[in-house]
């Protein structure tokens, strides 16, 4: 079944730390996107890609990096996690251009989301 | 850039009664709005979404109400149910192409009490 996956689901670690957050897509989307929220409060975006090779950074700037090597893949990396980090991490994608399959243009599918503790 | 504002923060209301949450958006080219639901713990799922050349939409129990020249929208949910409870977000963005990520108000919880 077509999903966005996310790994780890959660992540305690110790300042310093180098860190990636790892996100799929099988839905096949030429977008992705990383927010940062805080439990129940607002969605920040912090970054975003068309596709292969674009990476953006979003609204919300932060310290963290990312890649796109492959259209499913979108990792996350923190050099060195510090207890600001601490949030969760959610991962989107959506569609770019066009309709496919009866999916509406911009309607965003979030993966489960990362938690992650920086201690 | 897109600023969208979300109100109420916290709406609480009886079961079987109806629930409103108003945004409103600064960017007069935004034409895409969707409203998402977050349940506690779980990952944002769009309801339901309109397009600036639609001024109303509906489906089942929830509708979401479109102006443009006031740039306000607002969801609507009739004979709310406890599985109503959940935070929920609106969001404004373009689909011109180019896009960014979506604009999220800051969510409303919204309590829907037996």
């Amino acid at each position: 079944e077509a999903d966005i996956y996310q790994t780890p689901r959660y992540l305690v670690i110790g300042t310093g730390k180098k860190i990636t957050l790892e996100c799929s897509q099988t839905m096949g989307h030429d977008k992705m996107y990383w927010y940062q929220q805080d439990p129940g409060m607002e969605l920040h975006l912090i970054h975003y890609s068309y596709g292969v090779n674009s990476t953006e950074k979003g609204d919300l700037s932060s310290e963290s990096t990312v890649s796109r090597i492959r259209t499913e893949h979108f990792p996350l990396t923190l050099e060195s996690a510090r207890p600001s980090h601490t949030s969760q991490y959610l991962c989107a994608s959506s569609e770019y251009g066009g309709v496919r399959s009866g999916v509406r243009l911009n309607e965003q599918f979030f993966g489960p989301g990362t938690r992650l503790t920086v201690l | 850039g897109e600023n969208v504002e979300q109100h109420p923060s916290t709406l609480s209301v009886q079961e079987g009664d109806s629930a409103v949450i108003k945004c409103t958006y600064s960017d007069s080219a935004s034409n895409y709005f969707p409203w998402y639901k977050q349940e506690l713990g779980k990952r944002p799922q769009l309801i339901i979404d309109i397009r600036s050349n639609v001024g109303e939409k509906k489906d089942q129990r929830i509708a979401v109400t479109l102006n443009k020249t006031a740039k306000h929208f607002s969801l609507h949910i009739t004979e709310t149910q406890p599985e109503d409870s959940a935070v929920y977000f609106c969001a404004a963005s373009y689909s011109g192409g180019g896009a960014d990520g979506l604009t999220f108000g800051k969510g409303t919880h919204l309590i829907i009490q037996p």
